[in-house]
């Protein structure tokens, strides 16, 4: 069975500062990861993606997040938060030997950007 | 492009009421799933529809059941509903085969009442 585990309900951070949201996953062979947001009473966004080769990505709005195997992480990442980033994150991940795209995520991780 | 498209945004049912949900995938997609999202948790897979079988389920019961149109679209039924089904129900489309994210929907929000 695969799992995600977001351990932080709530990060709180100034608005230019950096921001990171944690994940860490639990999944039999190679993960694919994913990262997506919501805005209040809205469906999720994609973000990024992790599949295969560099372990740094980048995806929309200025984010970033990167793999670690070793650790089975994959945190969420921004070199400067703007007060607009403040949104539910969640973090995904499926198996790459899944014939099925299902995926499980993470509880969720509220992300305030203070002024 | 639409991207993925749900209906009705909104719901209010009486309890042992039946529902339909609707979903429309991104132009493209072939592959619907859908998800439970209670408040203050992430989604939770209910199941996945493929070439119009359910080809892969969650741990829901049997009164969640669903149907997948040659056109792509799809619809989730839930029968005698419970309190404990309001939730927000999120349609999420893809491309079977590849490795390209899963498309949202906005997701319609069920009360059960």
């Amino acid at each position: 069975a695969q799992s995600v585990a977001q351990p932080e309900d709530q990060v709180n951070v100034a608005e230019g500062n950096p921001l990171t949201v944690k994940c860490t996953y639990s999944v039999s062979g190679n993960p694919y990861l994913f990262w997506y947001v919501q805005y209040p009473n809205r469906g999720l966004q994609f973000l990024l993606k992790y599949i295969t080769g560099d372990n740094l990505v980048k995806g929309s709005y200025g984010f970033e997040a990167e793999f670690n195997k070793s650790q089975t992480s994959f945190h969420l990442k921004k070199p400067s938060a703007l007060v607009s980033d403040s949104a539910l994150y969640f973090c995904a991940v499926r198996a790459e030997n899944s014939g099925y795209s299902t995926l499980t995520f993470g509880k969720g991780t509220m992300l305030l950007v203070s002024p | 492009d639409a991207g993925v498209t749900q209906s009705p945004t909104h719901l209010i049912k009486t309890r042992g009421q039946q529902v339909t949900l609707r979903c429309s995938p991104k132009s493209g997609h072939d592959t619907v799933s859908w998800y439970q999202q209670a408040l203050g948790q992430g989604p939770q897979f209910i199941f996945q529809y493929y070439e119009e079988e359910e080809r892969q389920r969650g741990n829901f019961p049997d009164r969640f059941s669903g149907h997948q149109y040659p056109n792509y679209s799809s619809e989730l039924n839930v029968n005698a509903l419970l309190l404990g089904d309001s939730a927000l129900y999120l349609c999420a489309s893809s491309r079977a085969g590849t490795r390209t994210e899963a498309f949202f929907g906005q997701g319609t929000r069920l009360t059960v009442v």
